[in-house]
């Protein structure tokens, strides 16, 4: 069945770090994949998807590249801040489906 | 701008009492679900009405039971709780067919 992969748990940076959160997804179709960003207290909200192969989804400064080669959505941001602090969840989804989330990964950015 | 409503916030009970929790939507969508996000934050559908029809019914215990008033509402009764149960129970919003998940700000429930 499909699935999602968060390989990290927790990330801390300071402000203006680079960051990166890895995404791998599992399916046997051509899936929208997205990332939604949790913050304290509120349900998640989306942040950026994209539907087609080899695109990039870009978002508030964020962005990811749909790589159907190594089916990967890894989230990147050059520079942090420490409002961004917050869970940050992967999600994949099929035609006719629910959507699938990941494990989540929660984003600390220290001043 | 919240489009998604749920109540109660937060909800404390004990083993074995029933509890209710509402959701109404605003944005005129025709699909609603309810997620439970566990202490760890791992989101987990429960289950998916289609203007009032259900269409995703997880393993869920029995002892869950959604409720469908028509297709902006979605309720979740849990009739006999159990400490397992303690989680955020977070509801949500689209359009059949759509991508994006417009959710609520959830339900804490704490079982004692």
């Amino acid at each position: 069945g499909d699935s999602v992969t968060q390989k990290q748990g927790q990330v801390t940076l300071s402000e203006d770090d680079f960051l990166f959160i890895n995404c791998t997804y599992s399916t046997t179709t051509y899936p929208t994949l997205l990332w939604y960003v949790q913050y304290l207290g509120q349900g998640p909200q989306l942040l950026l998807k994209v539907t087609t192969a080899n695109n990039k989804g870009i978002s508030r400064g964020f962005e990811a590249t749909y790589d159907k080669g190594t089916t990967s959505f890894h989230l990147q941001k050059a520079s942090v801040q420490e409002s961004d602090s917050a869970v940050y969840f992967c999600a994949l989804v099929n035609s006719g489906t629910y959507q699938r989330f990941g494990t989540g990964t929660k984003l600390q950015v220290v001043p | 701008e919240t489009a998604v409503f749920q109540t109660p916030n937060y909800h404390v009970t004990q083993v074995g009492n029933e509890v209710s929790f509402n959701c109404k939507q605003t944005l005129g969508h025709d699909t609603m679900y309810w997620y439970k996000q566990d202490s760890k934050k791992l989101l987990k559908i429960m289950f998916s009405y289609n203007n009032k029809q259900l269409i995703v019914n997880e393993t869920v215990p029995r002892r869950f039971s959604p409720q469908s008033s028509d297709k902006a509402h979605l309720n979740l009764r849990i009739k006999s709780v159990e400490p397992e149960d303690s989680a955020v129970y977070l509801c949500a919003s689209s359009y059949l067919g759509e991508n994006t998940l417009y959710f609520g700000a959830g339900t804490r429930l704490s079982v004692l």
